[in-house]
């Protein structure tokens, strides 16, 4: 069994540019969400996605957008970059449902300078 | 507002003793809860979890106890290890009105030291 896995690992941008993160879900997994983990913090929940659709977002603003494709791999992109967005950015994903849990992945570390 | 709330940022336990980690929470609405395990350059890793009409789970060394009438929870490990040494996370979710998902709402974790 493939487990969530994610790239890159580490990525440094500069204010003002966009960036593309990937994730590949577990296999048989159809639910994938994306958060956001700063430095102290507990992870931040930024969006959902389920059979390609976005079910469910966080208190993030509308640069932070995503996408999920057939085979249940995504994308987060994050346009106009701030300095505030260096954190790491895990992809999570499940079977669904309440009593589902979510199966993490190491992250990418995104750093903005 | 931090809706969930880790109060300990840290706690060092012995080995073969029992840890016992503390997770309060504000919002009514939440009604599953998560705990998970983080070691550094990895992501979490699911631990164990209850829902609202329960008060007690147990898996193996790890039970989670829920006390809704305080927003309280917590996770007691028996005996601990020195592998349980890592950051815990206590989470709680809630299904929105509409049928869709909120996401998890995590606390700030309390790192657990397991001492030989």
């Amino acid at each position: 069994e493939t487990g969530v896995t994610q790239s890159p690992t580490h990525l440094i941008k500069t204010r003002g540019q966009q960036v593309t993160l990937r994730c590949s879900s577990q296999s048989g997994h159809n639910t994938v969400s994306w958060y956001q983990q700063a430095l102290g913090q507990g992870p931040q929940f930024i969006f959902q996605y389920y059979r390609e659709e976005e079910n469910g977002r966080g208190n993030f603003p509308p640069r932070f957008s995503g996408l999920q494709f057939p085979n249940y791999s995504s994308e987060l992109n994050v346009n106009a970059l701030e300095l505030d967005d260096s954190a790491l950015y895990l992809c999570a994903s499940s079977l669904g449902g309440l009593g589902s849990p979510l199966h993490f992945g190491n992250g990418t570390r995104l750093t903005v300078t | 507002d931090q809706q969930v709330k880790q109060n300990s940022p840290s706690l060092s336990v012995q080995e073969g003793r029992i840890s016992i980690l503390n997770c309060d929470y504000t919002n009514s609405m939440f009604d599953y809860f998560l705990w998970y395990k983080k070691y550094p350059a990895e992501g979490p890793t699911f631990l164990i979890s209850i829902s609202s009409i329960k008060d007690k789970n147990e898996d193996g060394r790890f039970t989670v106890f829920l006390n809704k009438s305080a927003k309280h929870l917590s996770l007691h490990i028996v005996p601990s290890q020195p592998g349980d040494s890592a950051v815990y996370f206590c989470a709680a979710r809630r299904v929105d009105s509409g049928g869709g998902a909120d996401g998890l709402t995590f606390g700030k974790g309390t790192h657990l030291i397991i001492q030989p």
